[in-house]
């Protein structure tokens, strides 16, 4: 079954450090996306990517950098930068059409202490 | 700037009844696409119902249906018959077109948790 993966589901940092979150998709869809969530606040973006080796800036993506060196794969790190990092991160893909809904991976759920 | 609103935090609604949820929006876009995501305590985000704005008809799907009222800039949830298993977080989406660069960005309400009582 198509789908996308985020791995891993769980992640312990101590502050100072860098991580990256992992996300990949086999539904074959050209964008991807990196969201945000906080209690309370919805789901912020981070960065997105419409193509391959290209991607642009979301509300938020200070102290958070993205590649994309592959069509299936938008790995996300968050940087020692980034003043708030604890939080739960979602991935989602869609197709090229703007009416393609976004799909979702389960999540990642960071703490950094 | 496109923005997404949901006025209501929390909402309860007892088993069988009927629940309606607010979103309302800001567009000066007159094409656009609108969703309503389901979040369960699983954290998986599922997508309920769509509505592209041309279209004077209000989508269903099974006991979900939704008030879609474009000049009000209104998109209502309407959840029949609740169950036990429609308690989630729902959020309101809002995704148009943005020619000049050719990417879409989804814009998220803030969320509307819906408790169902046995």
């Amino acid at each position: 079954d198509g789908g996308i993966t985020q791995s891993p589901k769980y992640l312990f940092r101590k502050e100072g450090q860098n991580v990256t979150l992992s996300c990949e998709q086999n539904l074959n869809h050209d964008a991807m996306y990196w969201y945000r969530q906080d209690p309370g606040q919805g789901l912020r973006l981070i960065y997105y990517s419409q193509i391959v080796n290209d991607f642009q800036k979301g509300d938020i993506a200070e102290g958070y950098s993205v590649s994309r060196e592959k069509k299936e794969s938008f790995p996300l790190t968050v940087t020692s930068a980034q003043k708030n990092p604890t939080a739960f991160y979602l991935c989602a893909s869609s197709g090229r059409s703007y009416n393609s809904p976004l799909h979702f991976g389960n999540g990642t759920r960071l703490t950094v202490t | 700037a496109q923005t997404v609103t949901q006025s209501q935090p929390e909402m309860s609604v007892q088993e069988a009844e009927t629940v309606t949820l607010s979103c309302t929006y800001d567009t000066s876009e007159s094409d656009y696409y609108l969703f309503w995501y389901k979040q369960p305590p699983s954290r998986q985000m599922i997508l309920v119902i769509r509505q592209e704005a041309y279209k004077q008809q209000n989508a269903t799907e099974n006991r979900f249906s939704v008030n879609f009222q474009k000049a009000a800039k209104s998109f209502s949830l309407k959840i029949s018959d609740s169950q036990l298993g429609d308690a989630a977080m729902y959020f309101c989406a809002y995704v148009g077109s943005f020619r000049a660069s050719g990417t879409y960005k989804y814009i998220f309400g803030t969320g509307t948790r819906l408790k169902v009582l046995a």
